[in-house]
């Protein structure tokens, strides 16, 4: 089992620019989570799919944020424009849509100047 | 969901048991206890939960309260590669329901 995989595992990018981040979840799984961790406000939960469904997006900070899931094999996050307040790690998670373990990704680190 | 109250920081010494206390005394009677830990620079890890008896796996055993208003996650001999941050989360049972990430609590493992 691969895990979860999220690419590009290092994103540096100029303010302004649009920034996909991507995760491929277990297989298997049908539910998905996009988290962001700062060293100021901790590890946040922005959005999570059941599904491919997106059930819960009151933790994306503003419309800049976007996420999407096509099929249950893929699911991207996307910042457009992106600010240096964006700089964090994101982190995507699956787990079984009743199952209580999620499963992490080893993160994107997101550097926006 | 219920709030859960951990220390900041602990230390312990490789091959002692680590023994990590969690407070959540408005926790309700559907909602179970979670534990995650991150070592630095990795995505968390589920290490177990529990709803009222306690729980053992290979990682760690997990101990409530019979009033379930707090719990311990014990490490029985921690090693240098339990240094991490450690997670104490009161979720409820229902799909829907969301992991909420607190602060932790740093767990120093010292030779």
């Amino acid at each position: 089992d691969a895990g979860v995989i999220q690419s590009p595992r290092h994103e540096v990018t100029e303010m302004g620019q649009e920034v996909t981040l991507r995760c491929k979840p277990i297989s298997g799984h049908n539910s998905l989570f996009w988290y962001r961790q700062t060293m100021m406000r901790g590890l946040e939960l922005l959005i999570y799919f059941n599904n491919n469904v997106p059930i819960d997006d009151s933790g994306m900070p503003e419309d800049r944020f976007s996420a999407k899931m096509p099929n249950a094999s893929f699911s991207t996050l996307k910042i457009q424009p992106s600010e240096p307040r964006d700089s964090a790690v994101y982190f995507c998670a699956s787990s079984f849509a009743t199952g209580v373990k999620q499963y992490f990704g080893p993160g994107t680190r997101l550097t926006v100047t | 969901d219920a709030k859960t109250t951990q220390p900041t920081s602990m230390d312990c010494a490789e091959g002692r048991a680590a023994n990590l206390p969690c407070n959540h005394s408005t926790i309700s009677g559907n909602e179970y206890v979670y534990w995650y830990r991150q070592i630095h620079s990795q995505g968390p890890q589920y290490i177990i939960h529990g709803l009222k008896n306690n729980e053992t796996n290979e990682m760690a055993s997990l101990i409530i309260t019979e009033d379930r208003k707090s719990s311990t996650l014990i490490l029985p001999h921690a090693t240098l590669r339990d240094t991490a941050v450690y997670y104490c989360i009161v979720r409820g049972s229902y799909n829907t329901d969301k992991l909420i990430f607190g602060t932790g609590t740093r767990l120093q493992v010292f030779p």
